[in-house]
């Protein structure tokens, strides 16, 4: 089976471009995860949805950030305008369970998308 | 602060020896999952513990919680040069209203054939 997929795997912009990432989450998953990793921060977590639904975007940066996910089987995650110091690693992750509101299981993240802003 | 933090944050052994990290935590927690991550690469999940649950095994990994002292730790038995990666720690706590799994920064772990 697939697993997530996100796209672009690699991405190179300049600041003041919008930037849009993309994932597809496991069919029959609940739940989507959208995390930032940098060497200074970690692992930070940005929005989760249940069922399509954002539940908890209080990890999102700043309204220059925005994530939709418009169906099950998609979501986006988009920077406007874009900073260098929005230069990281994103995540995306799906779980069968619903977030939030009963105990977090297993994630399965995909394999990134890796963005720099010049 | 961060809600989970791993020790040591990087660890250098030999192929067959034991590895052990430890992940440190502050607040309460549903449960705590440990992650795997090779370079350029997501995060893959290892196990998961519940807060009542005080050991768990899953083939050469042993991990423990210890819920009064906050930290968990996880052993990775006759280690192999393909063990080579970051690990981390990550908990389920109720924050803001919402259960949510934080990560630890990690331990970058070395396996030298």
């Amino acid at each position: 089976d697939a697993g997530v997929i996100q796209s672009p795997r690699h991405e190179v912009t300049e600041m003041g471009q919008e930037v849009t990432l993309r994932c597809k989450p496991i069919s029959g998953h609940n739940s989507l995860f959208w995390y930032r990793q940098t060497m200074m921060r970690g692992l930070e977590l940005l929005i989760y949805f249940n069922n399509n639904v954002p539940i908890d975007d209080s990890g999102m940066p700043e309204d220059r950030f925005s994530a939709k996910m418009p169906n099950a089987s998609f979501s986006t995650l988009k920077i406007q305008p874009s900073e260098p110091r929005d230069s990281a690693v994103y995540f995306c992750a799906s779980s069968p369970g619903l977030a939030g509101v009963m105990n977090t299981g297993e994630l399965f993240f995909g394999e990134g998308s890796r963005l720099t802003v010049l | 602060s961060q809600q989970g933090e791993e020790d040591p944050q990087a660890l250098s052994i030999q192929e067959g020896e034991n590895a052990t990290m430890n992940c440190s935590y502050k607040t309460s927690i549903n449960n705590l999952q440990w992650y795997r991550q090779n370079s350029g690469r997501g995060l893959v999940h290892l196990i998961l513990i519940r807060s009542n649950e005080r050991e768990k095994h899953s083939g050469r990994l042993r991990v423990t919680l210890d819920t009064s002292k906050k930290s968990s730790s996880l052993l990775i038995t006759a280690s192999r040069a393909a063990d080579t990666a970051s690990y981390f720690c990550a908990t389920d706590v109720l924050s803001g209203g919402y259960n949510k799994l934080i990560f630890g920064a990690g331990t970058r772990l070395a396996v030298h054939p």
